[in-house]
């Protein structure tokens, strides 16, 4: 059973854009939110998180949106660069646990 | 930027041979991950520590895999007898204290069993 879901598998937009990146969960003992941005060959890099207490997490460019009753979020990328063009992971965690479980992945490519 | 430092970068191992990987915690850091993540991009998580302490595992009914995190010393995964399927990015990671707090990566140990 897939506990978290990312869509779409792959966004295009052209620099400039905001770029939209979905993420949805199983688990409602989930509390806590990271997103990581991983580029080919490197290991994943914490941009953002939330954890469930809120709905908004604004840092630069990024913002998560958090819908604890619907159990999404969202990842919205603002004036989207090339140099943003990576795989992006939502992942989920409990604080019993701290082990994260991540989505498989959104492929962003930014059009110059 | 993480300051977690894995090692080596690249790893080549031939079936049946024995597969080591090193990782240190950003300083400060109690708590150390380990996960797998494969050709598709999917995580696996293996096992974390607190300090020397194992605080959870995954079944490794083969056995074939061990890790520990020794004091004043590197922490270790270790494969004991390589199969084409474990290669894979192998990521370590640290967190303060890894109840729902920032989890940093490494860059990975890139194992290929030929």
């Amino acid at each position: 059973q897939q506990q978290v879901r990312q869509s779409p598998q792959s966004l295009t937009v052209w620099e400039g854009e905001t770029a939209i990146l979905n993420c949805s969960y199983e688990n409602s003992a989930f509390d806590y939110f990271p997103w990581y941005q991983q580029f080919p060959g490197e290991g994943p890099a914490l941009l953002i998180a939330i954890r469930s207490v809120s709905d908004k997490k604004e840092d630069g460019g990024f913002t998560i949106f958090f819908n604890k009753r619907e159990k999404n979020l969202s990842l919205h990328i603002k004036d989207s660069q090339p140099g943003d063009s990576a795989t992006y992971f939502c992942a989920a965690s409990h604080t019993n646990t701290g082990k994260l479980t991540f989505g498989d992945g959104t492929v962003l490519t930014v059009k110059p | 930027n993480s300051k977690v430092i894995q090692t080596p970068r690249y790893l080549v191992k031939g079936q049946g041979q024995k597969a080591k990987m090193r990782c240190i915690p950003e300083k400060g850091h109690p708590v150390v991950f380990w996960y797998q993540q494969n050709k598709n991009n999917e995580f696996k998580f293996l096992i974390n520590f607190q300090n020397q302490e194992v605080l959870q595992q995954i079944d490794m009914t083969e056995k074939r895999f061990s890790a520990e995190c020794p004091s004043n010393s590197p922490c270790s995964l270790e494969i004991q007898s390589s199969e084409a399927g474990d290669s894979a990015l192998y990521l370590c990671a640290s967190s303060p204290t890894g109840a729902n707090t920032e989890v940093f990566f490494g860059k990975g140990t890139r194992l290929t069993v030929v």
